[in-house]
């Protein structure tokens, strides 16, 4: 049972244009929310968080939006780069920090940014 | 500083073997974290050790365990393995009740079972 979604297994985009990476979760007790970044042979990197309190986090070219009452989050990547291409993953968590139960990942999402 | 590092990079055993993969945290951290990418879907949370001790589990088998050393160090042991074990497993530190944004992911180790 996946608990949190990423309906898109693949997305270009054009160099300059707007990313907008889309997340679903079904699980009501999750309350804070990332977003990855992966690359071939390395570990995922974090790229920006949410908590539940707000519906938008902004931090340079990436935004996240939260819809709580929709389970709905999306990235926005304003204007994408060559270097976006990666996959990127959605993970969701009950509580901000601390690691209990670990997060619970999403399958990703594979950007690719054309030039 | 480095980082969290994993080893080895890359193995491959066979069905039934056993296997040990080891991390080492990022300067700093206590806590280790275990996670399995299998191709084509999210990491899987398998454990979290702190304080040399299992904390918390995610929904994996008995044959999956750990342990953690005095230097925060882990391990990460698979007994019996199956071809379904074949996956990216990946180690993440933190510091213990650091927001998740704190916690940093190897590179991992590509596990191949044959």
């Amino acid at each position: 049972d996946q608990q949190v979604k990423q309906n898109s297994p693949s997305l270009s985009v054009q160099e300059g244009r707007i990313s907008i990476l889309n997340c679903d979760y079904t699980n009501s007790m999750f309350d804070y929310f990332l977003w990855y970044k992966k690359y071939p042979a390395e570990g995922p990197t974090f790229l920006i968080s949410i908590s539940s309190i707000k519906d938008k986090n902004e931090d340079g070219r990436f935004t996240v939006f939260l819809n709580k009452s929709a389970k709905h989050l999306s990235l926005h990547i304003v204007p994408s780069q060559p270097g976006d291409s990666a996959v990127y993953f959605c993970a969701a968590s009950p509580y901000s920090g601390g690691g209990a139960d670990g997060l619970t990942f999403g399958k990703g999402t594979h950007l690719i940014i054309q030039p | 500083d480095a980082g969290v590092t994993q080893s080895p990079t890359h193995l491959i055993k066979t069905r039934g073997q056993q296997v040990t993969l080891r991390c080492s945290p990022k300067s700093g951290h206590d806590t280790v974290s275990w996670y399995q990418q299998a191709l084509g879907q999210g990491p899987q949370f398998i454990f979290q050790y702190y304080e040399e001790e299992e904390r918390q589990r995610g929904n994996f088998p008995d044959r999956f365990s750990g342990h953690q050393f005095p230097n925060y160090s882990s391990e990460l042991n698979v007994n019996a393995l199956l071809l379904g074990d074949s996956a990216l497993y990946l180690c993440a530190s933190s510091l213990k009740g650091a927001l998740w944004d704190e916690q940093y992911f190897g590179p991992g180790t590509r596990l191949t079972v044959t």
